[in-house]
């Protein structure tokens, strides 16, 4: 079953406007980690936001803030005043813990956003 | 200074071949991963190490072998090559637990094979 799932495979927005980006998990854990990652053209994987399962405010980074809702199990990432350079892939992930306490990140499939001028 | 560093960032090879990718990191982080991006952008991980040790092996073909000779270095070495290896392969760092932002990630390699 997918764990983390990003519905919008597409989205565009007009410079300057805000977006929200869609991101379902499903976990049974209590404690987990959400983390929101840009990825441009260039292809370098940038971190963006984290919201921890006992974090009670939702995170904000900037011009990224992380719309959390615990009992949906969605964690959407607003950007606020889109801008051109926003345009990328944009990853949702849910930090996971194998048996023994070793980590590691599962990806969403993505949503490309462009922001149009 | 460049926190994860890949070597080298495009590859072509052709079926058949044997090759490899070289990561280290200067964060001073005990773990680190590989991760393959396939043509669909989908990200999944392959391999973490802990301090030299394997820690996760997620049912990776065994021409995949990571090695790692210390902490800072993380190679993935991949024999008989497959048209279906052609993928972006990155290294990641984490100190330790992950937590908020402590897993970088490095530039990526775009391995090609024909």
């Amino acid at each position: 079953a997918q764990k983390i799932t990003q519905t919008q495979p597409g989205m565009f927005v007009q410079e300057k406007e805000a977006v929200t980006l869609d991101c379902t998990y499903d976990t049974s854990d209590q404690s987990y980690g959400l983390f929101w990652y840009k990825q441009p053209s260039s292809g370098e994987m940038i971190f963006l936001i984290y919201q921890g399962s006992y974090d009670e405010q939702n995170a904000t980074e900037g011009r990224y803030s992380l719309n959390f809702q615990k009992a949906r199990k969605s964690a959407n990432l607003v950007i606020s005043a889109s801008q051109l350079g926003d345009s990328a892939m944009y990853f949702c992930a849910m930090r996971e813990e194998n048996q023994g306490g070793s980590e590691k990140l599962v990806f969403g499939k993505g949503t490309k956003l462009t922001v149009n001028p | 200074d460049t926190a994860v560093s890949q070597t080298p960032k495009y590859l072509v090879t052709q079926m058949g071949n044997d090759k490899s990718i070289k990561c280290e990191q200067n964060l001073g982080h005990d773990t680190m991963y590989w991760y393959k991006q396939d043509s669909k952008k989908f990200l999944k991980i392959m391999f973490s190490y802990n301090n030299k040790e394997l820690i996760i092996n997620e049912t990776v073909p065994n021409r995949f072998s990571p090695k790692s000779p210390d902490k800072a270095h993380l190679n993935l070495h991949i024999n008989s090559l497959e048209l279906g290896d052609s993928a972006v392969y990155f290294c990641a760092s984490s100190r330790g637990r992950l937590r908020s932002y402590e897993q970088y990630f490095g530039p990526g390699t775009r391995l090609t094979v024909t």
